[in-house]
């Protein structure tokens, strides 16, 4: 079974550019998630979508940041425009239905802002 | 917010030694999980513990939930090299549409 695709792998921007990062969790997967991870810590919950729809969009920066899940399969995340301390790793993962329920997580890309 | 601190934050021991990392948090959780992450790769789910008091075994691995469902432990018997990693707590959070919260992690290195 294929696991969770993320491309780019690797990242590197100038502050003020834009970037998007794309996301294809495992076939059948209703939920899916993305995280970012600065160095030394744990995943943060940016945004949560069950298929199609937003469940917890709380602590995704709306101001610069954007996300979407187009017929409830891909996902893309944007940030427009990024700032220095964006520099992190950002990881998708998808489970079959909910928190609950195993988290599988992409390789995620690694993001610099210079 | 709901927050889960780990404990320690680093950890580097020799091989053969045994040791326990902590999870802990204010907030009642539906279930716990425990991830392992290596360098340059996504975190992997190691256990899931969802009742109470709870005592689940991997191998060389034992994972406790407390009674209170807020905080939880990891016991690593004979550690191995191969052990070397970024262990992450994760609360599910009530509800439906429950979020996954992660700890900051515990970052173990086991040197032969």
């Amino acid at each position: 079974e294929a696991g969770v695709a993320q491309s780019p792998r690797y990242k590197i921007i100038e502050k003020r550019q834009s970037v998007a990062f794309w996301c294809n969790p495992i076939s059948g997967h209703a939920t899916l998630y993305w995280y970012q991870q600065i160095l030394g810590q744990g995943p943060k919950l940016l945004i949560q979508f069950q298929n199609n729809g937003v469940v917890d969009d709380s602590q995704l920066p709306k101001d610069r940041f954007s996300a979407e899940r187009l017929k409830g399969v891909d996902s893309t995340l944007k940030i427009q425009p990024a700032k220095l301390e964006d520099s992190a790793v950002y990881l998708c993962a998808s489970s079959l239905a909910g928190s609950g329920t195993e988290a599988f997580f992409g390789q995620g890309t690694r993001l610099t802002v210079v | 917010t709901q927050l889960l601190e780990q404990s320690p934050q680093f950890l580097s021991i020799q091989e053969g030694e045994n040791l326990t990392v902590y999870c802990n948090s204010s907030s009642v959780f539906s279930s716990l999980q425990w991830y392992r992450q290596e360098p340059g790769e996504g975190p992997v789910l190691l256990v899931t513990v969802v009742t109470g008091g709870e005592v689940k075994k991997l191998k060389r691995l034992t994972f406790q939930f407390g009674d209170a469902r807020k905080d939880s432990s990891l016991h690593i018997t004979a550690a191995q090299t191969g052990d070397t990693g970024l262990y992450l707590c994760a609360g599910v959070t009530w509800g439906s549409q429950g979020n996954l919260i992660f700890g900051k992690g515990t970052k173990l290195s086991v040197k032969p």
